[in-house]
């Protein structure tokens, strides 16, 4: 079966840097996406990842080992506002996107 | 960037009657839209994958002839829900996918919260 696996909820205080991760099992590969959900509200786009490497966008910046069946999503100098939920997806053999669990992030002052 | 609407943004309705969920990409042509669910503090569940001018995929689960999906045009796809119950009370959030040679990613809709009593 499919699979996506990323941790439930995380932890982080504000101005920090956290790293997300998420590592995947499915038919085929065409690429991951990392989208952020406030509570409440619909997904936003973060990144997209269909090469191996570091994808950099900002405070956001996201990584993927093919190979591995792994990324990570990273946000530096954290704030308030980063509480929210992100969800990692990857997009199979179909080119249907296969959703994770979802990240919850909680940071503190 | 790309802006998908829907509406209405909540709704309250009575057991037994219909709702219908308006989905509308702005500014972009949508060959494929999705519709997804998702119930407190749990992530989305794909109920359907929604095609211009075909009948609209169904996830295994999910009903068809209650989430009844229509993909009229371009810009447009709806979702009703058929004789709602309590336990349809859900967040319903669509989304449009941008064919344009990049990542194709999903662009969301604000989503609707129905409540049904």
């Amino acid at each position: 079966g499919q699979n996506i696996d990323q941790p439930t909820e995380m932890t982080a205080t504000e101005g920090a840097i956290v790293q997300i991760n998420c590592t995947y099992q499915t038919s085929g590969f065409n690429g991951l996406f990392w989208y952020q959900q406030h509570a409440g509200e619909a997904p936003t786009f973060l990144s997209y990842n269909v090469l191996d490497g570091l994808e950099e966008k900002g405070r956001f910046s996201s990584f993927l080992s093919r190979s591995k069946g792994y990324s990570y999503l990273l946000l530096k100098e954290l704030q308030m506002k980063d509480s929210a939920s992100y969800l990692c997806a990857v997009k199979d053999s179909n080119y249907q996107l296969i959703w994770g669990a979802g990240t919850k992030l909680i940071i503190k002052p | 960037g790309a802006v998908v609407s829907q509406h209405p943004s909540w709704v309250i309705c009575k057991s037994g009657t219909s709702v219908k969920i308006e989905c509308r990409s702005l500014d972009f042509q949508a060959t494929t839209m999705f519709w997804y669910r998702q119930f407190p503090k749990q992530s989305l569940m794909l109920m359907a994958t929604s095609n211009e001018g075909s009948k609209a995929t169904y996830e295994q689960g999910v009903e068809k002839d209650k989430f009844l999906i229509n993909h009229a045009s371009l810009t447009l796809s709806t979702l009703t829900v058929t004789s709602a119950h309590p336990e349809d009370s859900s967040f319903y959030i669509c989304s449009a996918e941008v064919l344009a040679g990049g990542p194709n990613e999903q662009f969301f809709g604000p989503g609707t919260r129905l409540t049904v009593l």
